[in-house]
């Protein structure tokens, strides 16, 4: 049964780097095709892809949001990390984090985390 | 950048039939994937590479892909399909995943 769970701060000051963390089960990331994104979500806008982290640590990042972004995994700990710099009250979001298998480009997201509210405020 | 652009909104009547497309460049080229979202919930993948479901989703969602459109439809339309539903594409020329910019189905 795969699995997936945000978890982070629901609460960050502009500036702010934000750290959110998806912890899952059900899978391995050192599974050749595997990989693991991020997704967020303003209240009552569309979803926005983020970054995206595969089997061999290779790493992709949204155009826009790449300078601030950086992903990583922790095999052993069946974890992938997503850091943003430099918060802004438009940054509040629900963080998804969710699989994909097929490789970058090759698959869909086929399973989703609940999703995590981070709000941005002073 | 690449773009997928959706109707704001979609109302299909009970028992009826509901269309929702996706445009984008040469879209047909590409593989679509579709989510539908319900209030407070976590997108579910219903339609992957234009026109397969996984399992456990109704045979009432369907998909279809050529030229510049895509399409996800509902037949029989129920109460319970009310949601939001994106299309997805990864743009290979730039390496991103792309979503759609959503439809809200109504089923009156």
């Amino acid at each position: 049964q795969v699995t997936l769970r945000e978890s982070g701060p629901a609460l960050v000051k502009p500036t702010q780097t934000l750290t959110l963390t998806c912890t899952f089960s059900g899978f391995s990331l050192s599974t050749s095709g595997m990989c693991v994104s991020w997704i967020r979500q303003p209240p009552g806008k569309a979803l926005e892809w983020l970054a995206l982290i595969d089997w061999d640590d290779d790493k992709y990042y949204s155009t826009s949001l790449k300078t601030r972004l950086t992903i990583s995994k922790d095999t052993s700990k069946n974890q992938v990390v997503l850091t943003m710099t430099n918060m802004d009250p438009v940054d509040t979001a629900t963080y998804y984090c969710a699989r994909i298998y097929g490789g970058p480009g090759g698959g869909h997201f086929d399973y989703w985390g609940q999703g995590t509210l981070v709000t941005v405020s002073s | 950048s690449y773009e997928l652009t959706q109707p704001l909104s979609v109302s299909v009547a009970l028992g009826q039939t509901a269309r929702i497309t996706c445009g984008g460049n040469n879209i047909g080229s590409k593989n679509v994937h579709w989510y539908q979202q319900k209030p407070g919930q976590a997108p579910v993948l219903v339609i992957y590479r234009d026109s397969n479901r996984p399992s456990g989703i109704p045979e009432r969602f369907s998909g279809s892909n050529s030229g510049n459109t895509a399409t996800l439809t509902i037949s029989r339309a129920q109460a319970g399909d009310e949601a939001d539903y994106y299309c997805q594409v990864w743009d290979s020329s730039t390496a991103l995943y792309v979503f759609g910019t959503g439809t809200k189905v109504t089923v009156l």
